[in-house]
């Protein structure tokens, strides 16, 4: 089984300014990861996944992730946000074997970017 | 861009009372799952469903719950008698064939049972 700890449930954050979404998993296996990002009213969007490869994941908007495996930590960053970019993030984790496509979500942070 | 949808946005029912959420997958997609959030808590996963046919499912999902694909774009998940502690976001996702691994998720449904 595996579990994902967020442990920031909220951060507030200045519009231009760094930001890092901690993300940390446990997991007996390999595993893929996931960020999701959810908009007010929306459904969770794919904002980038690391399955294999480069450790460092780009995805949209701006946001990159790194898988650091000896840490088992998965953590999201953009250099510099926007207001566009409040809403709520979501890190996830699957088993990377065949059989279950299951994601497993952490409890989410919400970013709010202040003007 | 292609989108998973959800009806109806909000649900409000009474305890014991049957609902049923409506999700429309993305066209062409062949693998669907079912989702939820407690307020306040984890989004957990419910079931996953290919081929007609449950493919797994997580001790949530017990026997008051059941899904259906009744025609080429609908899947469903009916609650048969509801309880207060069903009260969540209920989130569809579809993913596109085994190669693919990002689920698409719609906006959710919200249940709120009295």
């Amino acid at each position: 089984a595996q579990s994902v700890t967020q442990l920031d449930s909220q951060v507030p954050v200045f519009e231009e300014a760094p930001v890092e979404l901690r993300c940390n998993y446990s997991s007996s296996v390999s595993v893929y990861l996931f960020w999701y990002v959810q908009y007010p009213n929306q459904g969770l969007q794919l904002l980038l996944k690391y399955l294999s490869g480069s450790t460092l994941v780009k995805g949209i908007n701006g946001f990159e992730a790194e898988f650091n495996k000896s840490q088992t930590s998965f953590h999201l960053r953009k250099p510099s946000v926007h207001i566009s970019d409040t809403a709520e993030y979501f890190c996830a984790v699957r088993n990377s074997g065949a059989g279950s496509y299951q994601l497993t979500f952490g409890k989410g942070t919400k970013l709010s970017v202040i003007p | 861009e292609p989108e998973v949808t959800q009806t109806p946005s909000h649900q409000v029912t009474q305890m014991g009372q049957e609902v049923i959420l409506r999700c429309v997958p993305i066209s062409n997609h062949l693998y669907f799952y079912w989702y939820r959030q407690i307020l306040g808590q984890k989004v957990e996963f419910l079931v996953s469903f290919y081929n007609n046919e449950i493919s797994e499912k997580s001790e949530i999902f017990d026997d008051q719950f059941s899904v259906e694909r009744p025609d080429g774009s609908n899947f469903t998940l009916k609650i048969r008698s509801t309880k207060l502690e069903d009260s969540a976001m209920y989130f569809c996702a579809s993913r596109a064939d085994r190669r693919q691994e990002t689920q698409y998720f719609g906006p959710g449904t919200r249940l709120l049972v009295l």
